[in-house]
């Protein structure tokens, strides 16, 4: 979606190294999520936050962790303790009031070589 | 345990007629349902939504029906185009939980052949 900026698009690391994946919006809204889409698979949450200064896991949230110090910015750290970091990884945004759809970014695909 | 559920992994149309994507769910909590459009190496884009409190919700070619006793959604699409060949993911969230998060399918693969 315009406005939502995910980068780079490609991405490789060895294996034992964290690397951050970067996720800017110009939207204004107020909410922030990461997820992780393995193949044949829906997506799955690994956090999110809804103010800033504040984050909740999700449902995956083990060997990643995040901040938010700005509104527009919520990077992902992939941390070596992520025991399968290779996936395609997405941020999505929301306002914050009720019933309004998740707008995604393009996505980072990290390959661990 | 997968609370909302694709059982279809791929349908295949011709052009013209209609496309029919099934979605089922578990959480009786869920009170907000979409339909995400996805290509490969691309981030979803939004389609359609529709809120408990309907039954029906239409967008042009894009109509989405909720059967609540069911626990059921379907996402009609009509005419069916070529370019609407894509992986179609439903999606759920419950006012009560944190943050309006999501849960998602696993995906439909639907195909438009000419």
């Amino acid at each position: 979606d315009g406005g939502i900026t995910q980068s780079p698009k490609y991405l490789f690391r060895k294996e034992g190294q964290n690397v951050t994946l970067s996720c800017e919006q110009n939207l204004n809204h107020d909410a922030m999520y990461w997820y992780r889409q393995d193949p044949g698979q829906g997506l799955r949450l690994i956090y999110y936050s809804q103010i800033v200064n504040d984050f909740q896991k999700g449902d995956i949230a083990e060997g990643y962790s995040v901040s938010r110090e700005k509104k527009e910015s919520f990077p992902l750290t992939v941390t070596s303790a992520q025991k399968n970091p290779t996936a395609f990884y997405l941020c999505a945004t929301k306002l914050r009031t009720a019933n309004q759809p998740q707008h995604f970014g393009d996505g980072t695909r990290l390959s661990i070589l | 345990d997968q609370q909302v559920k694709q059982n279809s992994p791929s349908l295949s149309v011709q052009e013209g007629r209609i496309s029919i994507l099934n979605c089922d769910y578990t959480n009786s909590m869920f009170d907000y349902f979409l339909w995400y459009k996805k290509y490969p190496a691309e981030g979803p884009t939004f389609l359609i939504s529709i809120s408990s409190i309907k039954d029906k919700n239409e967008d042009g070619r894009f109509t989405v029906f909720l059967n609540k006793s069911a626990k059921h959604l379907s996402l009609h699409i009509v005419p069916s185009q070529p370019g609407d060949s894509a992986v179609y993911f439903c999606a759920a969230s419950a006012r009560e939980t944190s943050g309006s998060r999501l849960t998602f399918g696993e995906g439909t693969q639907l195909t438009v052949n000419p």
